[in-house]
């Protein structure tokens, strides 16, 4: 079983939508959590991070947390079609080392 | 401006030839990491340091080692590189846990490596 899994897509929705990825992960410890954007060809960048349960909001973007069930997602309203990229979720884990460890990505067009 | 610097952005090399890639941040992060992005396999951490003289293994070390003798530097050692290791390579630094504000990892622009 992967430690970040991510439905990759691709995930296509109309420019002025709400696109919703969803993250779960396997170590029930994990208290970090982070998604990032990647552009083709670029590097990640960091959009959101969340360390509580719930929602935490930031513009457009909105993570969730759910550790009891162990799924994080983001919400991206108002899509736009520079937002097409894929989204990475990454979960720091419990062990000693803490390190990041990231799911396959979720692939998502904006169509105009 | 906070940045990861890696160099060569693009590399075109053959099968045994050493190689270096280089890395260095000017956030004065304690922990960094390397990693390598292929198709369908997502990102995958290769090593990682914790400090200066503290390295370990990521997911995929085969045939890469590493050195942090400097805060600022992580340099990535192919000591006789093979095809299987064209890839896109990421290097990335981020604040121990302990510390304010996020410790996400902030990332270097890539270096696209082809061995042939």
């Amino acid at each position: 079983q992967k430690e970040v899994e991510q439905n990759s897509g691709p995930l296509s929705v109309p420019e002025g939508a709400i696109a919703s990825l969803n993250c779960t992960y396997s170590d029930r410890g994990s208290q970090s959590f982070f998604w990032y954007r990647q552009y083709s060809g670029k590097s990640p960048e960091l959009i959101m991070f969340i360390y509580s349960n719930g929602d935490k909001e930031d513009g457009r973007f909105t993570a969730q947390l759910n550790k009891a069930s162990q799924y994080v997602s983001l919400l991206i309203r108002d899509s736009q079609p520079s937002d097409s990229a894929t989204y990475l979720c990454a979960v720091i884990s419990s062990g000693s080392a803490r390190q990041l460890t990231f799911g396959s990505g979720t692939q998502l067009t904006v169509l105009p | 401006e906070a940045q990861v610097t890696q160099n060569p952005r693009y590399l075109i090399t053959v099968t045994g030839k050493k190689l270096t890639v280089t890395c260095s941040q000017n956030m004065n992060h304690e922990y960094m990491s390397w990693y390598r992005q292929d198709p369908g396999l997502g990102l995958r951490q290769i090593y990682y340091s914790m400090n200066v003289e503290v390295t370990d293994k990521g997911d995929v070390p085969e045939g890469y080692k590493v050195s942090r003798k400097e805060k600022r530097n992580f340099p990535l050692i192919l000591e006789s590189p093979s095809p299987n290791q064209t890839s896109l390579y990421f290097c990335a630094s981020r604040r121990p846990l302990s510390t304010g504000g996020h410790y996400g990892y902030t990332f270097g622009s890539g270096t696209r490596l082809t061995v042939v």
